[in-house]
Formats: C-alpha cells, sequence, structure tokens
C-alpha cells in the first residue's frame, strides 16, 4: 500500500541555518505529494504541495520538489526562523479512493 | 467562515463508555477524513468519505464506527472506549481529487482513563 516515511526529529537549529527534512515515499502510480505544518495547539495547514515529476512547490520561502526517480519530496528552506518552529508533516495522495496518507511528522526547534 | 469545526474539543471518558466526536465543515467538499495523531506515529487514518453517500477504511479502523450524515457532516463514534484510543483526532475536508488540499479542525483531545 501507499506510505509515507519522514526523518525522525527533533531537528534543532540556529535561525539563520539551512534546513531539509527528507521525505520518500510508496506509491502506485503517480501521486500528488504535499507538506503540510503544525504551529502548536492547532491543526495542520497546507504549506506546499506538487502534482507530477519534476515539480517544485514552494511558499514561504520553502520547497520541495517531486522526483519520482527517487521517489523523494524533501522539504527546504535556505534560512530558517524562530518563527518556522513547528511539526511538519508530508503526504500523499493518489487513485480514485481519495485517501490522504501521512507520515509520521518532524518537529522542528529554531532557537535565536 | 468557520472552515472544519469539530466538537468537543475536549473530553475524558471512562473505558467502556460511548461517544460521538462530530465534524462540520461550510465549505461545500465532497471528501471528509477522521485522523488520530500520537507521539511518534504522525497521523494515522481511521476512516474517510470520497463523497456523500460513501465511507471507507482508513490505517486504523478497528473500535470505530463512521457515519456521513450528509454533504456536511462526519461523526466518528467510539462503541466502547478502551486507555488505548487515548488520542488527539483530527477531521479535515477536502474538495475532492488527489491534488486538492485539505482544510483540517482544531481536534478533540480524548482521554479514556
Amino acid at each position: 500500500g501507499n506510505s509515507v516515511t519522514q526523518m525522525e526529529g527533533p531537528v534543532t537549529l540556529s535561525e539563520e541555518a539551512f534546513l531539509t527534512i527528507n521525505c520518500t515515499y510508496t506509491a502506485t502510480g503517480y501521486p500528488s505529494l504535499f507538506w503540510y505544518v503544525q504551529y502548536p495547539g492547532e491543526g495542520l495547514q497546507l504549506l506546499l504541495k506538487a502534482t507530477k515529476a519534476d515539480d517544485k512547490g514552494s511558499n514561504k520561502g520553502f520547497e520541495a520538489t517531486y522526483r519520482k526517480e527517487t521517489t523523494s519530496f524533501h522539504l527546504e528552506k535556505g534560512s530558517v526562523q524562530v518563527s518556522d518552529s513547528a511539526v511538519y508533516f508530508c503526504a500523499l495522495s493518489s487513485g480514485g479512493y481519495n485517501k490522504l496518507i501521512f507520515g509520521a511528522g518532524t518537529r522542528l526547534a529554531v532557537h535565536p | 467562515n468557520a472552515g472544519v469545526t469539530q466538537t468537543p474539543k475536549f473530553q475524558v471518558l471512562k473505558t467502556g463508555q460511548s461517544m460521538t466526536l462530530q465534524c462540520a465543515q461550510d465549505m461545500n467538499h465532497n471528501s471528509m477524513y477522521w485522523y488520530r495523531q500520537d507521539p511518534g506515529m504522525g497521523l494515522r487514518l481511521i476512516y474517510y468519505s470520497a463523497s456523500e453517500g460513501t465511507t471507507d477504511k482508513g490505517e486504523v479502523p478497528n473500535g470505530y464506527n463512521v457515519s456521513r450524515l450528509n454533504k456536511r457532516e462526519f461523526s466518528l463514534r467510539l462503541e466502547s472506549a478502551a486507555p488505548s484510543q487515548t488520542s488527539v483526532y483530527f477531521c479535515a475536508s477536502r474538495v475532492g481529487g488527489p491534488n486538492t488540499e485539505a482544510f483540517f479542525g482544531q481536534g478533540t483531545r480524548l482521554t479514556v482513563v
């Protein structure tokens, strides 16, 4: 079945450091890929998405490229801020059944 | 705009009690989902409804039932609560189609003692 694997956290960075959170997936067909973010005490909200191979999703300085050859969708940001501290979830969706499957989440803590 | 509304926000149950978690969306979305979030486990799909009138099992459906009451509402029922069902439950909805954005409620924190 479909699944998503994320790097384990927590990830702790200093402000202005470079961020990478790894995400790989297993899926039949051609899934759509997403990154969601969860701030403390809140539900998830969409950060970015890509719907076909080689697409790059971007938002708020975050980027991720859909790599079909490596089945990956790694999240990157060139310079993180304290306000980026949150839990980040990689997710995929495919097929006619319209399932939306999430990874385990990666907690990011950014210190001044 | 209310978006996705879940009730209640917090609940404590005794083992063996039953309860229903309510979810309603006002965005005219076709698909709705119930997830549970546990430390280290991420979000796991319990049940989903691809469209009004249909429901399907997700990854962890045991111990739960759902009802898609109408296009707006999707409820999750625990018939006989167990401590293993202590979790944060999230409802989500989206228009439909694999590349559309899902919108989440604020969550229900359930403790079973």
